[in-house]
């Protein structure tokens, strides 16, 4: 168990429909990252938050959208969504106590999506 | 910004046997590089990770070696065993807000 959770486990629903992915970091992590991961693919970097900031976005979508909120959860919104969007949506968290410091990213088990 | 390839995409090795897979990164300001195992079902856990400044790390079957000159970095299994079976993901990232690059995996198949 990494500390860090996800909700829902599975979530299924239908084209032009709109999800909120949720994501509660470790006790203690500042920093919350999402990623999507395709069938048979790699892990896509989607968007990083810092302690409520948005610090560094990656191939997100615009239909997507996601933010950190003072008790340091993550949601994360797909919108319009279509049948590509179908995937496990992972979160991560990690520590940077100072900036320029490399941490491990814990990663939660994951939210399957899957659009009808 | 980062490319990570990964090779092989899929792996079949005899169990005792090592297993080797490879990456290679394209920016020279990547400092740190996570392999991660993913097993079915499961996110991704971090299982060893190197620093720009160190050429080869151990942790007891598992090595990690890098080399900065020809931006590539390699995972090395040795006396697998089935649970090792997984998906091994590397990775590279750069700067103090760590955007990491993920490459495309590697399938593990350890064969009792």
């Amino acid at each position: 168990d990494s500390g860090v959770t996800q909700t829902p486990k599975h979530l299924i629903t239908a084209t032009g429909q709109r999800v909120t992915l949720r994501c509660s970091p470790r006790s203690g992590d500042l920093s919350v990252y999402w990623y999507q991961q395709s069938l048979d693919q790699g892990l896509q970097f989607l968007i990083q938050y810092y302690n409520g900031e948005e610090r560094a976005k990656g191939n997100i979508l615009e239909r997507f959208s996601a933010q950190q909120f003072p008790d340091l959860h993550s949601e994360l919104n797909l919108s319009s969504l279509e049948l590509g969007d179908s995937a496990l949506y992972f979160c991560a968290s990690s520590q940077p106590k100072e900036r320029g410091r490399l941490n491990e990213q814990f990663f939660g088990p994951g939210t399957r999506l899957t659009v009808l | 910004g980062e490319n990570v390839e990964q090779h092989p995409s899929t792996l079949s090795v005899q169990e005792g046997d090592s297993a080797v897979i490879k990456c290679t990164y394209s920016d020279s300001a990547s400092n740190y590089f996570p392999w991660y195992k993913q097993e079915l079902g499961k996110g991704p856990q971090l299982i060893i990770d190197i620093r720009s400044n160190v050429g080869e790390k151990k942790d007891q079957r598992i090595a990690v070696t890098l080399n900065k000159t020809a931006k590539h970095f390699s995972l090395h299994i040795t006396e697998t065993q089935p649970e090792d079976s997984a998906v091994y993901f590397c990775a590279a990232s750069s700067g103090g807000y760590q955007k990491v690059t993920f490459g495309t995996g590697t399938k593990l198949q350890v064969i009792p």
